[in-house]
């Protein structure tokens, strides 16, 4: 079955230092790869999208991710982190265009 | 403000009594979908609408209902709810695919519910 991995339940960083949360894919063909965020009490915020083209995908608020079709990854990344990121984050897949299916997360705790 | 609404935000109720969660979204959307997130488990999908009148299964609607009378409203029933059905739902809605941003959906901010 086609589906996306998110390897660590919690990542912990400091305030000012690079993040990384890791996503790997079990996608035939051509993958669209997503990622989500939801802050706390929130619904979930779309943050970037990889479809074809760049490797590396530029997103909201700093975010990137970079796509590498050979270890099927597509983690995402910020070169610094803020208190404010602080939150749970989801990796998705689309094959179709409409259904999304999700990872089980990865909750991001940037201490100060 | 664009947006998808949900009602109520929170909710507590016994087993078997019907209920009705509403979804509603203002941006002229074609497909609407409900997930419920479970810790450990991500979203998985229940249902999902590619517009009105056509709905379908996702993969997990032993359960729910759905209706889609409207293209701004997509409500989820759950006839006779159970305490498996205890989680987070959130509504989320989208352009149709090849009419906008693949898999931008816009999520609602989620109901809480408790069956007892």
């Amino acid at each position: 079955a086609q589906s996306v991995a998110q390897p660590e339940d919690q990542v912990n960083v400091a305030e000012g230092n690079p993040l990384t949360v890791k996503c790997t894919y079990s996608v035939s063909g051509n993958p669209y790869l997503f990622w989500y965020v939801q802050y706390p009490n929130r619904g979930l915020q779309f943050l970037l999208k990889y479809i074809t083209g760049d490797n590396l995908v530029k997103g909201s608020y700093g975010f990137e991710a970079e796509f590498n079709k050979s270890q099927t990854s597509f983690h995402l990344k910020k070169p610094s982190a803020l208190v404010s990121d602080s939150a749970l984050y989801f990796c998705a897949f689309s094959s179709s265009g409409d259904k999304l299916t999700f990872g089980t997360g990865t909750r991001l705790a940037v201490r100060p | 403000e664009a947006q998808v609404t949900q009602n109520p935000r929170y909710l507590i109720t016994v087993t078997g009594k019907k209920l009705t969660v509403t979804c509603s979204q203002n941006m002229n959307h074609e497909y609407m979908s409900w997930y419920r997130q479970d810790p450990g488990l991500g979203l998985r999908q229940i249902y999902y609408s590619m517009n009105v009148e056509v709905t379908d299964k996702g993969d997990v609607p032993e359960g729910y209902k759905v209706s889609r009378k409207e293209k701004r409203n997509f409500p989820l029933i759950l006839e006779s709810p159970s305490p498996n059905q205890t989680s987070l739902y959130f509504c989320a809605s989208s352009l149709a695919p090849g009419r906008g941003p693949r898999g931008e959906q816009f999520f609602g901010p989620g109901t809480r519910l408790t069956v007892l």
